[in-house]
Parts: C-alpha cells; sequence; structure tokens
C-alpha cells in the first residue's frame, strides 16, 4: 500500500512568515511523529499523537511551534513567525502498535 | 537522559569488502534499537531492529546488526559491501516508553567504492 506521504517537499519561505507542512499517514497507523532533520542539530523528535489521547508535545523548540491531528488521520504542523533557524527538513512518521516507524520523505523548509 | 553515539561521521570501504558501522547508546533499562537508512532526498528507510532475544539481528539488504549488553553497542554489519550501500546511516534508540519515541544517533555516512 501507500506509505507516508507530506507536502509540500519543498517550502521556501520569508523570516517572519508562518507555514503548515502536512502530513498523510499510512491508513490504519494510530501513532504518528514529528521530527526535524538539521544540520546542527541531527534528527530530533518534536510531537508525538496516539489516537485520541493528548499528543506529546515534549520536543517542541518553542510555542511558535504547534500541530494538529485530525480524525485521527492527517497531521499539520504549524510554525508561526518562522526563524532562519527553522530550516530543517520535517520528517513524519506512523506506526501501528507493535511496528516500527515508518518515515515519510520529508518537507525540506528554507527560511530566507 | 537517553543518548546514542555514531562515533564516525564517514566510513570508507570497497565494494566486496565486509563493513562495520557503530553505534553506542546510553539509556536505562531494555531499550528497544533500531538502524535506519536514508538515501539522498529520501525519507528513513527501515533497516533491522532488536527487541529481545538473539542478539543477532538480520535486517533487509543483507544487513545484520549485533547486539552487545555489556558494551551497549548495536553495531551494524554487512559481509560484503555494494556501491548501492553507500547512503546515511542512522542508529536509533527506544527506550520503551509510552510513546514509543525514537532518540537518534548523528548519522554515520557510508561511502562504498567500486
Amino acid at each position: 500500500g501507500a506509505g507516508v506521504s507530506q507536502s509540500p517537499s519543498n517550502k521556501v519561505t520569508e523570516k517572519g512568515k508562518d507555514v503548515e507542512l502536512r502530513c498523510d499517514p499510512i491508513s490504519g497507523h494510530t501513532a504518528l511523529y514529528w521530527y526535524r532533520q538539521s544540520l546542527g542539530q541531527g534528527l530530533e523528535f518534536l510531537i508525538y499523537f496516539q489516537g485520541n489521547s493528548a499528543p506529546d508535545k515534549s520536543g517542541l523548540p518553542s510555542d511558535r511551534f504547534s500541530a494538529e491531528r485530525t480524525g485521527g488521520s492527517v497531521s499539520t504542523l504549524t510554525i508561526q513567525r518562522t526563524q532562519q533557524e527553522d530550516s530543517a527538513v520535517y520528517l513524519c512518521a506512523s506506526r501501528y502498535p507493535g511496528s516500527e516507524q515508518f518515515f515519510g520523505p520529508g518537507t525540506r523548509l528554507t527560511v530566507l | 537522559a537517553q543518548s546514542v553515539a555514531q562515533p564516525e561521521d564517514q566510513v570508507n570501504v570497497a565494494e566486496g569488502n565486509p563493513l562495520t558501522v557503530k553505534c553506542t547508546y546510553s539509556v536505562s533499562g531494555n531499550p528497544y534499537l533500531f538502524w535506519y537508512v536514508q538515501y539522498p532526498n529520501r525519507g528513513l528507510q527501515f533497516l533491522l531492529k532488536y527487541i529481545t532475544g538473539d542478539n543477532l539481528v538480520k535486517g533487509s539488504y543483507g544487513f545484520e546488526a549485533e547486539f552487545n549488553k555489556s558494551q551497549t553497542s548495536f553495531h551494524l554489519k554487512k559481509p560484503s559491501a555494494l556501491v548501492s550501500d553507500s547512503a546515511l546511516y542512522f542508529c536509533a534508540v527506544n527506550p520503551r516508553n509510552a510513546g514509543n519515541m525514537l532518540t537518534f544517533g548523528g548519522g554515520t555516512r557510508l561511502m562504498v567504492k567500486p
């Protein structure tokens, strides 16, 4: 079946603008994760959704970052008032109970 | 706090030779251990995982990894490298917490030369 998809694949924005990144997990996967991959920080966890439970936001770097998951499926990561240090590849992953995480291709965000 | 170390930024090996990509971790308890591979402009692809049982785990594309509890290591190995194995490899741990979030090492670039 289809894997995890993310859109857009690339996003260039100006400093101070808001951006929205989308993730479509694999159908039936109850858990969804966002990670960030940057040169300086490597791969770091951002936020985790499991079913209808409250998300684990412990990895979000600042209150400019937020995410939601509608209907237990699609997720949107929003970054408000983007800064240059937000430039990174944002990866989404999903899993079903007992499985490994399946990653999407990522969204490359460039903040000018 | 948990951490994962991949001490080599890059590993160079000739095609046909065996390869090892090193990983050590610092996590309390008995974590789950993973290896992922990333090709250029692609997401992470799962290679293999250790949950419990046999310390030698076999995965995709002929890769295997050996779990060593006393050394807290989980080195990735392949008996005979291919040029197409050239990619970025990440070791990751999941401390068996409720969220199963992964903590990644910094990555090791594997270069296999013909």
